[in-house]
């Protein structure tokens, strides 16, 4: 099985552009969260998408969007990118069953995409 | 959700075991802790998970007081491959909450 992919792996951008990041999860996964992760820092939780339903969100502003597919693949936009958006930022799938079951936070996380905004 | 407490930091002897642990002194019944490890700039990676009872699987030991507010993994070999910031995280049903973690250097 293939793991979690990202796309692009690396993103340079400038200040008050707009950003899409996409990530396929897991076969068989029907979760999808994102993460931003800043430079010495834990990740932090931006959305977190299952069965194409929003099921959580982050203290993010307006700016950040995402949106889930029917084949589960996600995409998370940012607009009016800021320099403190440069971070690297991860999507894990998880999830063949119930949100309840000990092991549907069992979360395999994708390798991100390291953006850099100037 | 529950709030963690980690060292920031430990280091340990390369083929000694070691032993990282997690206060969750809020913990409520029902909720799961979970260890992740993340080695430098790549993704967050699953090791154990557990809710009473003491777990083991291929990677790692996770040890959890009776009372269930703390608990402690244990690498039982570490190598220099293992190491990296590893998070402790309690949770039911919602979403992770990573906090800074514990830096574990293994040394030669």
């Amino acid at each position: 099985d293939a793991g979690v992919t990202q796309s692009p792996t690396h993103l340079i951008k400038t200040r008050g552009q707009h950003v899409t990041l996409r990530c396929s999860p897991i076969s068989g996964h029907k979760s999808v969260s994102w993460y931003q992760q800043v430079l010495g820092q834990g990740p932090q939780f931006i959305f977190q998408y299952y069965e194409k339903e929003e099921r959580g969100r982050g203290n993010f502003p307006d700016r950040f969007s995402a949106r889930q597919f029917p084949n589960y693949s996600s995409e998370l936009n940012v607009n009016a990118l800021l320099l403190g958006d440069s971070a690297l930022y991860l999507c894990a799938s998880s999830g063949r069953g119930s949100p309840f079951l000990s092991s549907y936070n069992e979360q395999f996380f994708g390798p991100g995409t390291r953006l850099t905004v100037l | 959700d529950a709030k963690t407490t980690q060292p920031p930091s430990m280091d340990c002897a390369e083929g000694r075991a070691a032993n990282l642990p997690c206060n969750h002194s809020t913990i409520s019944g029902n909720e799961y802790v979970y260890w992740y490890r993340q080695i430098h700039s790549q993704g967050p990676q699953y090791i154990i998970h557990g809710l009473k009872n003491n777990e083991t699987n291929e990677m790692a030991s996770l040890i959890i007081t009776e009372d269930r507010k703390s608990s402690t993994l244990i690498l039982p070999h570490a190598t220099l491959r293992d190491t990296a910031v590893y998070y402790c995280i309690v949770l039911y049903g919602q979403n992770f909450v990573f906090g800074p973690g514990t830096r574990l250097s293994v040394l030669p």
